[in-house]
């Protein structure tokens, strides 16, 4: 069974700083991981997608990683703003039963 | 451009009472369509996905069920509330092909008292 595992649970960090998400992932057959942001009382906005043939995905300041074989992907947010603050959440898709798993999330503040 | 339209966005229902969530996507022709449910604390729950019109799979055995009565749109339904039921309920779809990305509505806010 898949399982998603984002570590912390949440993050502070001032304003400007470069920062790393991680987030690991039990059974590395997968096709894609998916890598969303959700603003509070809101619907999931997806940010990248990493195909299993790729290593990784960039828009603007956001780049994402991914390293099948060890179950480990990486976002990375550089010069973060307080626009930033969100929760973050990966799932990866196994392609059984068109089902994505997500992680819990990591829920970042950027503080000005 | 293709959108997800989820309705209403927040309801607060008594226990036992009935219950329709309604979701609907334009500018796209057989999705993939998902209901998602999100718990405090918890992570997102696939209830159920649909790959055409009523073709209904469920994930988790519960009190709710679905129905895709048209091609771009998907219900998710209830005829008798649970406590437990309360939580943010979540519409996506994704294009046909198994690894395109999937994408979501705004989500409802459902309380039950």
């Amino acid at each position: 069974k898949q399982e998603v595992t984002q570590i912390p649970a949440a993050l502070s960090v001032p304003e400007g700083e470069n920062l790393v998400l991680n987030c690991s992932f039990t059974d590395s057959a997968i096709y894609n991981l998916q890598w969303f942001r959700q603003d509070p009382g809101k619907g999931l906005t997806s940010l990248l997608l990493i195909q299993s043939s790729q290593r990784e995905q960039t828009s603007g300041r956001l780049n994402a990683s991914l390293d099948k074989s060890s179950g480990r992907s990486t976002l990375y947010i550089a010069a973060s703003q307080p626009g930033d603050s969100a929760t973050y959440l990966c799932a990866v898709y196994t392609g059984a039963n068109s089902k994505l798993t997500f992680g819990k999330g990591i829920t970042l503040s950027v503080r000005p | 451009s293709q959108t997800i339209h989820q309705w209403p966005a927040t309801l607060v229902q008594p226990v036992g009472s009935p219950l329709s969530l309604e979701c609907t996507v334009e500018g796209t022709s057989n999705p993939n369509l998902y209901w998602y449910r999100q718990a405090a604390g918890r992570g997102l729950q696939l209830l159920f996905y649909s790959i055409g019109i009523g073709q209904i799979s469920s994930e988790v055995p519960q009190n709710l069920s679905a129905s895709r009565p048209q091609d771009r749109q998907f219900i998710l339904s209830s005829k008798k509330l649970l406590l437990s039921d309360s939580g943010f309920y979540l519409c996506a779809w994704s294009a046909g092909t198994g690894s395109a990305p999937q994408h979501f509505g705004d989500g409802t806010r459902l309380s039950i008292l």
